[in-house]
């Protein structure tokens, strides 16, 4: 049972324009959620992340919103570059002993001219 | 340049051979994982080192063996697997295990079983 989702594995914008990427979670006890990005051939890179105490956070062209009572989280890349053309995948962290990431599936995003 | 790096990047391999995959961080982490990838699925957690002492085994199979001989090494040793065991193998660091900072990622070994 997938405890993060992201519903769309696809999504493709127009450069320039706003590009919205959207994640869904199951587990109210989340204390993070991170956004990495992924090029072919390399390992996922981090992004931006947000506390579960937080609805917004912001970094450049990069904002994440987090909605708790829907349990809901985007992100928000404005303006896209084709550079930003990867597949991204929204993750979910728990803290303890160990933090433990639990990703969704990966949406890829292709930036066009 | 990442701070995790892994070899090989790629590995194919029989269902009787005995593999080594490494794995070294240069980021002064203490916390050291291991990720599988198959094909459309999500990453999944297999194993979690912190300060060398395993703190979490996420059902794997006992082909798989891991090994954290200090906090900048970490080993996955591979015996008689499966073909299903083909995958994208993943390791990560982070600073602190107890802590919300983010995993740092290598770019993986390729698998494939023969």
């Amino acid at each position: 049972d997938q405890q993060v989702k992201q519903n769309s594995p696809s999504l493709s914008v127009q450069e320039g324009r706003i590009s919205i990427l959207n994640c869904d979670y199951t587990n109210s006890m989340f204390d993070y959620f991170l956004w990495y990005k992924k090029y072919p051939a390399e390992g996922p890179t981090f992004l931006i992340s947000i506390s579960s105490i937080k609805d917004k956070n912001e970094d450049g062209r990069f904002t994440v919103f987090l909605n708790k009572s829907a349990k809901h989280l985007s992100l928000h890349i404005v303006p896209s570059q084709p550079g930003d053309s990867a597949v991204y995948f929204c993750a979910a962290l728990t803290i303890g002993t160990a933090s433990k990431l639990t990703f969704g599936t990966g949406t890829r995003l292709q930036v066009t001219l | 340049e990442t701070g995790v790096t892994q070899t090989p990047r790629h590995l194919v391999m029989g269902m009787t051979n005995k593999k080594s995959l490494k794995c070294e961080q240069h980021l002064g982490h203490n916390a050291m994982y291991w990720y599988k990838q198959s094909a459309k699925k999500p990453l999944e957690l297999m194993f979690v080192y912190n300060f060398k002492e395993q703190t979490e085994n996420n059902s794997v199979p006992s082909r798989f063996s891991p090994e954290c001989p200090n906090s900048s090494h970490l080993f996955l040793h591979l015996h008689t697997l499966q073909p299903e065991d083909s995958a994208l193998y993943l390791c990560a660091s982070s600073q602190d295990p107890r802590g919300g900072q983010p995993q740092h990622f290598g770019d993986g070994t390729r698998l494939s079983i023969l």
